[in-house]
């Protein structure tokens, strides 16, 4: 069936630092790729996404590409933030039209 | 409303007894989403409707769990016999339809806990 694989966190950075946090999907077709964002005490919130091959979501500076040959949706910030900390998850849309998610990723980053 | 609004928003049960989770989506969204969040796991899809209809329960993950919606709107989510198991934040999310051009928002969710 349908899965989302996410690199296991913590991840730990220093503010201003390069984040990478890698996703990489199981689907028949082509699915529409997400990722979710989820801050302390706070609800999931839709960060960006991507609906065919090679497209780029972007949002808040963070980018992330569909990538079609490699069955991935790596999430990328050139810069981190203290206020970046959070849980992030990354998702396909399976045919069914439900999501699958991963895992979660956190990530820390200290000033 | 404005956004997805579940109740309560904590929970504390005893072990086998009933408890009901409420969702009340936002006005006009057909598809209704329910997931679940234990403590250092991902998202666990339970079920979702489409209007009051459920295409796929596949998530439910035994017959001591149950869901309806009513009038295409408000959800519940009914667990029987609570287990030490069962504790975990019960998330609801809701689109205008299925389909990927829309994106799902979520409640802020219903921590259960059963003592």
């Amino acid at each position: 069936g349908d899965s989302v694989t996410q690199m296991e966190g913590p991840v730990t950075l220093s503010e201003e630092a390069f984040l990478t946090i890698n996703c990489t999907y199981t689907a028949t077709g082509y699915p529409s790729l997400f990722w979710y964002v989820q801050y302390p005490g706070e609800g999931l919130q839709l960060l960006l996404k991507a609906t065919k091959a090679d497209d780029k979501g972007s949002n808040k500076g963070f980018e992330a590409t569909y990538r079609k040959e490699t069955t991935s949706f790596h999430l990328e910030k050139g810069s981190v933030q203290v206020s970046d900390s959070a849980v992030y998850f990354c998702a396909l849309e399976s045919n069914t039209g439900k999501l699958i998610f991963g895992q979660g990723t956190t990530l820390q980053v200290k000033p | 409303g404005a956004g997805v609004s579940q109740s309560p928003s904590n929970k504390v049960t005893e072990k086998g007894k009933d408890v009901e989770l409420r969702c009340d989506p936002i006005s006009g969204h057909t598809a209704l989403y329910w997931y679940r969040q234990s403590l250092g796991q991902g998202l666990e899809f339970l079920i979702y409707f489409q209007g009051n209809s459920a295409p796929d329960k596949s998530g439910l993950p035994s017959d001591r769990f149950s869901a309806e919606r009513t009038g295409g709107s408000v959800s519940t989510l009914t667990i029987q016999r609570t287990q030490q198991e069962d504790s975990a934040v019960y998330l609801c999310a809701s689109s205008p339809s299925t389909g990927s051009n829309y994106g799902y928002t979520f409640g802020s969710g219903t921590r259960l806990t059963v003592v």
